[in-house]
């Protein structure tokens, strides 16, 4: 499976837009982006995935680089409860067929 | 629906003990899984599998079972409870369309699971 890197931490004021990168510079062709945020201690949300194309939907954005080595989720009006960590994970198929690895995510914390 | 449902969600064991802990997913998906959370730490993948009689292992296998008798079921097994296993247990399922999980994993809220 790539490896994914993310900032650690990042911080965003409530109804601006959170910006959170990854990058991914080994994904292989096959290989889609997920992005999921786990609130407290709740199981994980599921937010976006996507394989090449910029995809929208009712909760957040993903924007994909061309080459595909990076990709940023947009989260476009901030809100409170937005606060949580917020996973970047490329899944694998094949033998892994679809199989997640997370790794340490991003703190995103909204603040008034 | 239901979604995916763990129990019990919190779980007390000596050291040696066995038990099961459960994962129900009612939306017919193919794909289901277990993950442990320690803290501070993102998810490791424990098992997964990929249909009815299909598992395999993930990450961090050693010292859990798991079976895929039913497409609805997938239980987790602990053989002999040991304190390293203490941690936070979560189910996923998903469908599997074109090597992707369509509409993404659909996780429980987890089993909070501590050996003494």
């Amino acid at each position: 499976d790539a490896k994914t890197t993310q900032p650690t931490s990042m911080d965003c004021a409530e109804g601006r837009a959170a910006n959170l990168p990854c990058n991914h510079s080994t994904i292989s062709g096959n290989e889609y982006v997920y992005w999921y945020r786990q609130i407290h201690s709740q199981g994980p949300q599921y937010i976006i995935h996507g394989l090449k194309n910029n995809e929208t939907n009712e909760m957040a954005s993903l924007i994909i680089t061309e080459d595909r080595k990076s990709s940023t989720l947009i989260l476009p009006h901030a809100t409170l409860r937005d606060t949580a960590v917020y996973y970047c994970i490329v899944s694998s198929g094949g033998t892994s067929y679809g199989k997640l690895t997370f790794g340490q995510g991003t703190i995103l914390t909204v603040h008034p | 629906n239901a979604g995916v449902t763990q129990t019990p969600k919190f779980q007390v064991l000596k050291t040696g003990q066995s038990m099961t802990l459960q994962c129900a997913q009612d939306m017919n998906h193919e794909y289901m899984s277990w993950y442990r959370q320690d803290p501070g730490m993102g998810l490791r993948l424990i098992h997964y599998s990929v249909g009815a009689g299909i598992t395999d292992q993930g990450e961090v296998p050693n010292g859990y079972n798991v079976s895929r008798s039913t497409t609805e079921d997938f239980p987790l097994r602990l053989l002999s409870a040991a304190p390293s296993q203490t941690s936070v247990y979560f189910c996923a399922s998903s469908y599997m369309i074109l090597g992707a999980a369509e509409g993404g994993y659909t996780f429980g809220s987890g089993t909070r699971l501590t050996v003494v």
